[in-house]
């Protein structure tokens, strides 16, 4: 595609239920990160793949995240048993190698009532 | 801990001005550093990527400095404009990953 996708733009789930966020990277970009933006903490690191492979899962917050990444394209971050402290914007990044330029999605909005 | 530290935190400026924002990291085994805007509910626009063996990079009135032994980066804007207002960040990558500063928001008056 033109540039990176992700769903879903919004959702609201209440605590305790899991949840699955969807990304689809710009065709041909090997490298795909996941990326969280919350008001008290900024921007965060939460896991690098390189395709398929996930070598740096250094940044994922708990046990209760996980995500995997299949045809070295679309990628989907899980949060089981979700928390309040796990609302947040989670953002979606590509890229053709691991040092090349980031291409960001616009975000998935996540609210834990 | 790898930091990084975006001065100032927030900028207001009559259009036409030319801007500089600052941007100080911790630790200076960087492999790039990368400048991205921000738009209130959007995601990341990249600006301008810097190699760690380059000094600047240019595109359009955009302008981007590295230090890296020293820890800095510096983004030159020249005559700004109303819709460059949005909160701008910096990124030095280390191996796998970007860690950003907490980002300069700028508004530019018409």
């Amino acid at each position: 595609g033109a540039g990176v996708s992700q769903s879903p733009s919004n959702k609201v789930t209440e605590k305790g239920k899991d949840v699955e966020l969807r990304c689809d990277p710009i065709s041909g970009h090997t490298a795909l990160y996941w990326y969280r933006q919350s008001l008290g903490q900024g921007l965060e690191f939460l896991i690098y793949f390189q395709g398929n492979s996930a070598p740096d899962k250094s940044g994922l917050p708990s046990d209760r995240f996980s995500a995997e990444r299949t045809g070295g394209s679309v990628s989907t971050l899980t949060i089981q048993r979700t928390q309040q402290e796990d609302s947040a914007v989670y953002l979606c990044a590509s890229s053709l190698s691991r040092t090349g330029e980031l291409f960001f999605g616009e975000g998935s909005r996540l609210t834990v009532l | 801990k790898q930091e990084v530290t975006q001065i100032p935190a927030a900028l207001s400026v009559p259009e036409g001005e030319n801007l500089v924002l600052n941007c100080s990291f911790t630790d200076s085994a960087i492999y790039n550093l990368q400048w991205f805007r921000q738009d209130p509910g959007k995601g990341l626009t990249s600006l301008l990527l810097i190699q760690s063996s380059q000094r600047e990079q240019t595109s359009g009135r955009l302008n981007a400095s590295l230090d890296k032994s020293s820890g800095r980066s510096t983004l030159y804007i020249a005559a700004s404009q109303p819709g460059d207002s949005a909160t701008y960040l910096c990124a030095p990558e280390y191996g796998n990953k970007l860690v950003f500063g907490a980002g300069t928001i700028l508004r530019v008056k018409s």
